[in-house]
């Protein structure tokens, strides 16, 4: 069984300042780990995975996460927000043909 | 663009009929799965295809069946709809195996009246 907890439904931040959405996963396998991004009216967009290499993943658009098996977690950062990063995140787990999505995280990005 | 296509983009539907959801893509990837999301939710998993078989299923009713055809386009089929079914049904197709890239479509909006 396999389960992941998007810590924060809702996030804010200032254009330039950093972002840290936080991901906590629970997995019976050697999970794959993933963040995707989702835009209004649009589909979802891989951002990163993590797939036992690097615990320190990097992604599209200045993204990345890190893998940090002791916390179970692979929260998301990027060092400096911009105003189209505005979106929803899903943290994601994948295991034994089951792909598992947290509730998501809504990014805003203020001027 | 992900050259994932799900036909139609929005549907009615009335409780207690049946509705077919489509998904096709430009690429001969092996595996299609779909997934569910709700408003407000993240998506939920709803089932797997592996060249024409279902090789892995979430918490759904068997009301929710699903085909994959040779060419790898897929269909999504939810019989005795309930008010509950009503939401956005996304498709994603891969080359198969866990720690794959999926690629999505846009989603079908459902609604059930």
């Amino acid at each position: 069984a396999q389960s992941v907890t998007q810590l924060d439904s809702h996030v804010s931040v200032s254009e330039g300042t950093p972002v840290l959405l936080r991901c906590n996963y629970s997995s019976s396998y050697s999970p794959s780990l993933f963040w995707y991004v989702q835009h209004p009216n649009k589909g979802l967009q891989l951002l990163l995975k993590y797939t036992s290499a690097a615990t320190l993943v990097k992604g599209i658009n200045g993204f990345e996460a890190e893998f940090k098996k002791s916390e179970t977690s692979f929260h998301l950062t990027k060092p400096s927000a911009h105003m189209s990063d505005a979106a929803e995140y899903f943290c994601v787990v994948s295991g034994n043909n089951d792909m598992r999505f947290g509730a998501g995280t809504r990014l805003t990005v203020k001027p | 663009e992900t050259g994932v296509t799900q036909s139609p983009t929005h549907l009615i539907k009335t409780r207690g009929q049946q509705v077919t959801l489509r998904c096709s893509s430009q690429s001969g990837h092996n595996t299609v799965s779909w997934y569910q999301q709700a408003l407000g939710q993240g998506p939920q998993f709803i089932f797997q295809y592996y060249r024409e078989e279902e090789n892995g299923r979430g918490n759904f009713p068997p009301r929710f069946s699903g085909l994959q055809f040779p060419n790898y386009s897929s269909e999504l089929n939810v019989n005795a709809l309930e008010l509950d079914d009503s939401a956005l049904y996304l498709c994603a197709v891969g080359a198969g195996g866990d720690n794959e890239k999926l690629f999505f479509g846009s989603g079908t909006q459902l609604s059930v009246l």
